[in-house]
Formats: C-alpha cells, sequence, structure tokens
C-alpha cells in the first residue's frame, strides 16, 4: 500500500495560472521529496525538503512541510506546458533510503 | 555523464516465463533501488542493494529476485510471470556519500505479461 495520499488526483489550468498539489503521509518521515513524470517515463527529481525545514523554494518551485499534520504542498509558479507532467510525492523513513510514494497527481497547462 | 541507464525499453512475456531486466547506474553512485509502477499508480518499491547486498526489500513475494554486480551495476528477475506484473519498472541509483536520499531514475523497462 502507498504512504499517502495526493490531491486533487488532476488538475488542469491555464498557462501562467498557478498550480497547488497537496500530498499527505502517514509515518514518521526523515524527509520528503517531489518528482515529475512525463508520459509514464522515468522520474525526475524536482527538490528535497528535510523533516526540520518547513519550506524550500527552486526556481519557480515552492515547497511547504508540515509534520505535525503529516502533508506537504508543492506550489508551481506561471506554469507552461511544459509543465504538463505526472507530479508524485515520496517520503524517506527514519531507516533507509526507500522511496514510498503517493498516487500522482496529473497537471494539465493549456496553452 | 551518463544518468540511469535500463535495459530493453520494452518487452513482452508470457505467464510463467522468467524475465530479467538491467540496470546500469548513474556515475559515482553505489547503490541502486528498484520500482514497480502500474498503470495510473505511484511506484512500489521492491528492494535495495549496496555492496552487491540486498539492503532493504519491499512487499513483494520470493518471485522478484535481483542481484548487484561489482561495478554497482543491477539486475531484476521475475519468475513465474502472472498477467499482474505487467507494469513499468523503474531502477534508481543513489550515491551513500554525498545527498543519499535523492534518487536518479532510469527511463524505465515496460513489461507486459499476456
Amino acid at each position: 500500500s502507498q504512504q499517502g495520499e495526493e490531491d486533487p488526483q488532476a488538475l488542469s489550468i491555464q498557462e501562467g495560472e498557478n498550480a497547488t498539489m497537496n500530498c499527505s503521509y502517514k509515518t514518521s518521515i526523515n524527509n520528503l521529496q517531489w518528482y515529475r513524470q512525463n508520459s509514464g517515463r522515468g522520474l525526475v527529481h524536482l527538490i528535497l525538503i528535510r523533516s526540520n525545514e518547513r519550506e524550500k523554494h527552486s526556481g519557480r518551485l515552492r515547497v511547504t512541510l508540515d509534520t505535525s499534520k503529516k502533508s506537504s504542498s508543492l506550489l508551481i509558479t506561471a506554469s507552461r506546458a511544459a509543465d504538463t507532467a505526472s507530479y508524485f510525492c515520496a517520503t524517506t523513513g527514519t531507516s533507509g533510503s526507500r522511496l514510498t510514494f503517493g498516487e500522482g497527481t496529473q497537471l494539465t497547462v493549456n496553452p | 555523464d551518463a544518468g540511469v541507464t535500463q535495459s530493453p525499453t520494452h518487452l513482452i512475456k508470457t505467464r510463467g516465463q522468467q524475465v530479467t531486466l538491467r540496470c546500469s547506474p548513474k556515475s559515482g553512485h553505489d547503490t541502486v533501488s528498484w520500482y514497480q509502477q502500474a498503470l495510473g499508480q505511484g511506484p512500489q518499491f521492491i528492494f535495495q542493494y549496496y555492496e552487491e547486498e540486498e539492503r532493504q526489500r519491499g512487499n513483494f513475494p520470493d518471485r522478484f529476485s535481483g542481484h548487484q554486480f561489482p561495478n554497482y551495476s543491477s539486475e531484476l528477475n521475475v519468475n513465474a510471470l502472472l498477467l499482474g506484473d505487467s507494469a513499468l519498472y523503474l531502477c534508481a541509483s543513489s550515491g551513500t556519500s554525498n545527498a543519499p536520499y535523492e534518487q536518479y531514475f532510469g527511463p524505465g523497462t515496460r513489461l507486459t505479461v499476456t
């Protein structure tokens, strides 16, 4: 079974708008990561946030982490058609580096 | 600097057959993990290899086995294939010394069992 859930399952927006995806998890974590996947191919690492961090930025990406609520959000600002993909959150537990993924959010950015 | 490579890209097998998938990690990485991704779902962890030994294992039956070679490349073997084994199999590599939690994924092998 998956670690948690992602919300929404699908999101459709216009180019230039912001996209927000949420992720919840169930157990204690060491860190949380976000990945992008285009058309069922390999995953691309976007950003990692450690359990003692609350917010992190990378270019147009902003990730927040609330360990008390066991949740995270990924914000993509000024979206582009090229951002169309599936986005997954994945957590690493307190032992080992195995990733536990959510079900993903399918983002469609319309030009 | 080559990233993670996987072979083959696509594979079609019949129920009951056996399959071997291959992965070469990113240069400088010594840890290889395998994931299974069914259509429309998130990847699920199969196992992880480090120093030629299985270090962690997910909730997969013994039909799934693996191996890591001295050059850090890895194989995933699946015996007695079932229709439910049809999926995208992803290999990921990471380095234990630098940013061990950031995993780099290969393009995957699409396995279809008929």
